[in-house]
């Protein structure tokens, strides 16, 4: 158990819906990074959060967003929701932002849509 | 611009015998960090091992140990001993000091031990 929880663990809705993934990360850890994990692009970062500020953001669709709360627990939210975008949803959290600081990945969010 | 390469789709292994899992990446960055992560079929990614760029030694994590050849920027992962349960996907990362701390991973290698 990697301390990092995600919910839920399945998801399946219809395209052109909204759908929110929710990330608590390890006690302590200060970042929050999303991935989109599907066969055929493989493991992509999405997008980075520090005690509550976006840091760095990757390939992330504009019909993506995602924030990160004062209790620093954080949402991914996709909207308009195509059939493409059915994948595996992780969240990881690192203590601090240092490249010398291993991320702890939770245990996913494998979204369908229908 | 920051790049991993596995060139091994699928490896297979006997029980109890060793494995060595090629990484190679690409980095303009003075100081990165490298790491291996091992996938099962239940799909969480379990953090195995990891070597940051001015290590003078090669990192080791029980029967999993990472050789650093930092001229050939490569980094395999060798795990001694394999086991059934060693069975996965394995995926080599890095980050470094001008990409944001954004991880960079490769396509994965397949593991099958076989009994």
């Amino acid at each position: 158990d990697s301390g990092v929880t995600q919910t839920p663990k399945h998801l399946i809705t219809a395209t052109g819906q909204r759908v929110t993934l929710r990330c608590s990360p390890r006690s302590g850890d200060l970042s929050v990074y999303w991935y989109q994990q599907s066969l055929d692009q493989g493991l992509q970062f999405l997008i980075h959060y520090y005690n509550g500020e976006e840091r760095a953001k990757g390939n992330i669709l504009e019909r993506f967003s995602a924030q990160q709360f004062p209790d620093l627990h954080s949402e991914l939210n996709l909207s308009s929701l195509e059939l493409g975008d059915s994948a595996l949803y992780f969240c990881a959290s690192s203590e601090r932002r240092g490249v010398y600081n291993e991320q702890f990945f939770g245990p996913g969010t494998r979204l369908t849509v229908l | 611009a920051q790049k991993i390469t596995q060139t091994q789709p699928g490896m297979f292994v006997q029980e109890k015998e060793a494995v060595t899992l090629d990484c190679t990446y690409d980095t303009s960055d003075p100081s990165y960090g490298l790491f291996w992560y091992k996938q099962p079929s239940s799909g969480e990614m379990i953090f195995l091992i990891y070597q940051g760029s001015y290590d003078q030694q090669n990192a080791t994590e029980g029967r999993y140990s990472l050789n650093f050849q930092k001229a050939r920027k490569s980094a395999n992962l060798v795990i001694s001993a394999s086991q059934l349960g060693d069975s996965a996907m394995y995926f080599c990362a890095m980050r470094g000091t001008n990409t944001g701390n954004q991880f960079y991973f490769g396509t994965g290698t397949s593991l099958t031990v076989i009994p």
